[in-house]
């Protein structure tokens, strides 16, 4: 089993349609959570940490579920500029800081 | 400020070869972290410095990988003798010190063997 699973995607969305990733961690004691975004050929980068409570940064919310090792981002009013490949990471314990990548899910949004 | 750069940013070698890959982290990063991600499977954890010392090199592949970071500087990841399955891209993250800091990824090294 990997330590990180997300939907195989690709999702293909129509421009203002909302969009919802899943993501499944392996490792209950996982002490970090993360999703970045990834553009084509370019380098991962950090769209936002999950927190317990769930946390929103605009169009984004972020969800994490310990008690099923489940985690979700949620998009609304998809843009163009969405589309890219949504990581699911996971900071695991004792790792320092080293990070768990999922394999991603790829996002197509068009007009 | 620059950011984590990489260089090469390609590089097609032979099997049998040997390649060096260089990784500059951000300036006072003590933190530099190895990445691989090998064709259709996810970014996986090579290793991890602190300065100049080795934490973590759990992820290492196997002893034809050699990575350094003489000075606490940047560092180099040396692939010697390449085989085709070592064909991927490299990211290098770099990170302050702190223990909820976000790591900055370079761009990365496609790596092709043939």
């Amino acid at each position: 089993r990997k330590e990180v699973e997300q939907d195989p995607g690709p999702f293909n969305v129509p421009e203002g349609a909302t969009v919802a990733f899943n993501c499944t961690y392996s490792n209950s004691a996982s002490q970090s959570f993360f999703w970045y975004r990834q553009d084509c050929r370019k380098e991962p980068k950090l769209l936002m940490s999950v927190y317990s409570s769930g946390n929103e940064d605009g169009r984004f919310t972020a969800q994490l579920n310990r008690a099923s090792q489940y985690i979700s981002l949620l998009i609304r009013d998809s843009k163009l500029s969405d589309s890219a490949t949504y990581l699911c990471v996971v900071r695991p314990p004792g790792g320092y800081n080293k990070l768990i990548f999922g394999a991603g899910t790829r996002l197509a949004v068009h007009p | 400020e620059a950011g984590v750069t990489q260089f090469p940013s390609h590089s097609v070698i032979e099997k049998g070869q040997t390649v060096t890959l260089r990784c500059d982290p951000i300036s006072g990063h003590d933190n530099l972290y190895w990445y691989r991600r090998v064709m259709g499977k996810e970014i996986k954890f090579l290793l991890h410095f602190v300065k100049e010392s080795k934490q973590d090199e759990s992820g290492m592949p196997n002893n034809r990988f050699l990575a350094e970071r003489t000075g606490g500087t940047y560092s180099t990841l040396k692939v010697q003798p390449a085989e085709l399955e070592d064909s991927g891209v490299y990211f290098c993250a770099s990170r302050p010190t702190g223990s909820n800091t976000e790591a900055f990824f370079g761009q990365g090294t496609r790596l092709t063997v043939v």
